[in-house]
């Protein structure tokens, strides 16, 4: 079964700062990974979709990685704003099917 | 990108009524919608995937008489919680996948529904 683990759970940075989230996943047979923003009481914004064949994606200021093989992805956040603050959730689609499987999620407060 | 609407947004219910959400795809067709839930300060958890044209696959734990899905259209799925009781409670949020194009591969989410059962 697969388990995707999100750590750490809460992330508080000063403004300007890089932020690196991490998002690991016990099962490296995957579709795609996605990274997601939500803000409190709302549902999920896709931030972006890196494939299984792909190394990386890169979006404006975000930027994520993925190792397959290691079962490792990494979110990166360059120079954080206070608007960056939420939480932020990866998910790993199976290459068996169509659901997606999510991490719990990382807690993001950058401070003015 | 991709848009997909859920409405109500916020709902308050009387213990033992049922709620209706519903979850449509505004902008593309999608054969496969899935149901998740969510409590507070916790991820999301899939409930059930929904098909249209035949009955929903339900994961396990979930009572599937008691979260009814239809899946009527390519475009539209509802989830009626029935009989709902203040452990119903929670936010639903629902996600389709368009059939064909190129975010083919791309879960897009609706807004949520926050349920709260008195």
């Amino acid at each position: 079964k697969q388990e995707v683990t999100q750590i750490p759970a809460a992330l508080s940075v000063p403004e300007g700062e890089n932020l690196v989230l991490n998002c690991s996943f016990t099962d490296s047979a995957i579709y795609n990974l996605q990274w997601f923003r939500q803000d409190p009481g709302k549902g999920l914004t896709s931030l972006l979709l890196i494939q299984s064949s792909q190394r990386e994606q890169t979006s404006g200021r975000l930027n994520a990685s993925l190792d397959k093989s290691s079962g490792r992805s990494t979110l990166y956040i360059a120079a954080s704003q206070p608007g960056d603050s939420a939480t932020y959730l990866c998910a790993v689609r199976e290459a068996a099917g169509n659901k997606l499987t999510f991490g719990g999620g990382t807690r993001v407060l950058v401070k003015p | 990108g991709a848009v997909v609407s859920q409405h109500p947004s916020w709902v308050i219910c009387k213990s033992g009524t049922s709620v209706k959400i519903e979850c449509r795809s505004l902008d593309f067709q999608a054969t496969t919608m899935f149901w998740y839930r969510q409590f507070p300060k916790q991820s999301l958890m899939l409930m059930a995937t929904s098909n249209e044209g035949s009955k929903a696959t339900y994961e396990q734990g979930v009572e599937k008489d008691k979260f009814l899905i239809n899946h009527a259209s390519l475009t539209l799925s509802t989830l009626t919680v029935t009989s709902a009781h203040p452990e119903d409670s929670s936010f639903y949020i629902c996600s389709a996948r368009p059939d064909t194009g190129w975010v083919n591969t791309e879960a897009f989410f609706g807004q949520g529904t926050r349920l709260t059962v008195v």
